[in-house]
């Protein structure tokens, strides 16, 4: 099965907001909303951000939001910073049973 | 506080078999299902398995159906994966990862370990 579909890269200055996009189909983000986002800097391992399109674990920033519409899913990073700077992936369950990642997305910090 | 360790990778020749061991600690082991995602050098995230809290439901990515068996021991708070016919491709870095809930179409990863490097190469 393909990856859900996100771009390469996405930049933006410091205080700029930036959206990450992440496009599936009917058999899993079209039709379910159990879309989770993670953050892995270099190096390290990665790390809960959104869960269930939009809800946030206790800890991670008000600046990280998550929405979805159809069959794609996105996550807005507000008030960019520095140390955003990292890979994102979302994720997807699937019709035949199984969770799907997307290519993942680097954001550079201009 | 959630810490999970990975253990067991290492370099293994095409055809080979290794079994990768995940130990949990800081939460009831037993209530939570738990994944194991890879991600081969600088590529993406890949999941691999699921195993449910009591080990009744099991799923696999379709890649992986069949070389690959997933277990889990409650009483040792440790999950295991079994990898068989191992192939170049399946190089990556395996990270176990806590589950939240005991059916795979709500789960997300909310706990994960730092993984642990499997080298397939002749």
């Amino acid at each position: 099965q393909s990856a859900l579909t996100q771009p390469a890269s996405v930049s933006g200055s410091p205080g700029q907001s930036i959206t990450i996009s992440c496009t599936g189909t009917s058999s899993d983000i079209g039709t379910y909303n159990y879309v989770s986002w993670y953050q892995q800097r270099p190096g390290k391992a990665p790390r809960l951000l959104i869960y269930d399109i939009s809800s946030r674990p206790s800890g991670v920033s008000d600046r990280f939001s998550g929405s979805k519409s159809g069959n794609t899913a996105s996550l807005t990073i507000s008030g960019l910073q520095a140390e955003d700077e990292a890979d994102y992936y979302c994720n997807s369950y699937t019709w035949s049973s199984t969770m799907l990642f997307g290519g993942g997305t680097k954001v550079t910090v201009l | 506080e959630v810490h999970l360790v990975e253990s067991g990778g290492g370099l293994v020749k095409p055809g080979g078999s290794l079994r990768l061991s995940c130990a949990a600690s800081g939460f009831d082991f037993s209530d939570y299902s738990m994944h194991w995602v890879r991600q081969a050098p600088g590529r993406g995230l890949e999941w691999v398995s699921w195993i449910g809290s009591r080990s009744t439901y099991i799923h696999y990515a379709d890649s992986m159906k069949g070389r690959f068996t997933v277990s889990r021991d409650n009483a040792k708070n440790a999950m295991y994966l079994q990898m068989n016919s191992l192939r170049v491709e399946d190089t990556a870095v395996y990270y176990c990862a806590r589950g939240n809930h005991w059916q795979l179409v709500q789960n997300f990863f909310d706990n994960w370990g730092q993984g642990t490097l499997v080298t397939v190469s002749s």
